[in-house]
């Protein structure tokens, strides 16, 4: 079983409007939540990471929160664009001794934003 | 700069093929990394190289060789390749390896084998 479930799998937007895509996780210990965004064919770009002490960080238009308690993230964009249109990854890394913090991926949310 | 740079971008090969796909990076990380991805998939891990030496390997067909000739290059070398590795193979690179550093990935090589 995945230990890193995203929802919804997919959704259309309108430009300018706003959306939030979520991310639970199991993996325990936890060190890190990274959100990755990925256009189709290339190479997953980061947005933000945050530890477990971090409840919020933005990276311009997207901002992701984290609640290690419930063990979930949530990745908001403001005031899509049409070049917001991509997957949207969460990626957990895990934490404790004996882990070397291999990145635990989602399957991703694949977000279009139409005009 | 925080490049990763792949080359090719595409490859088409037959089974009996032997390419090889490279990655560069001149930041100066001493991690680097290869992962497969097929399509609508998330990457999977193949193999971890930290210090030019090969730290990590995921339990890869023999098909699939790894090398890294120096801090800044990482080849992977493909022989006698099956269509069901046709994927992208995207390369990445992180200042260590370990939980608390950032994986900047490359844009990946597109494979077709054939």
């Amino acid at each position: 079983k995945n230990q890193v479930e995203q929802s919804p799998q997919s959704l259309i937007i309108l430009e300018g409007k706003n959306c939030t895509l979520q991310c639970n996780y199991t993996v325990s210990p936890f060190s890190n939540l990274r959100w990755y965004k990925q256009d189709t064919g290339r190479g997953p770009v980061s947005l933000t990471i945050m530890t477990f002490s971090e409840n919020t960080k933005s990276n311009g238009r997207y901002t992701a929160t984290l609640d290690a308690d419930t063990k979930q993230s949530s990745l908001h964009i403001t005031a899509s664009q049409l070049s917001d249109s991509a997957s949207y990854i969460c990626v957990v890394s895990a934490g404790g001794t004996d882990s070397w913090g291999k990145l635990q991926f989602g399957a991703g949310t694949q977000v279009v934003v139409t005009p | 700069d925080t490049e990763v740079t792949q080359t090719p971008k595409h490859l088409v090969m037959g089974m009996t093929n032997k390419k090889s796909l490279k990655c560069e990076q001149h930041m100066g990380h001493r991690a680097m990394y290869w992962y497969k991805q097929k399509a609508k998939k998330p990457p999977e891990l193949m193999f971890v190289y930290s210090y030019e030496k090969l730290s990590i390997n995921e339990s890869v067909p023999s098909r699939f060789s790894p090398e890294c000739p120096n801090s800044s290059l990482l080849n992977l070398h493909l022989h006698a390749l099956q269509p069901e590795d046709s994927a992208l193979y995207l390369c990445a690179s992180s200042q260590d390896q370990g939980r608390r550093y950032e994986q900047y990935f490359g844009p990946g090589t597109r494979l077709t084998v054939t």
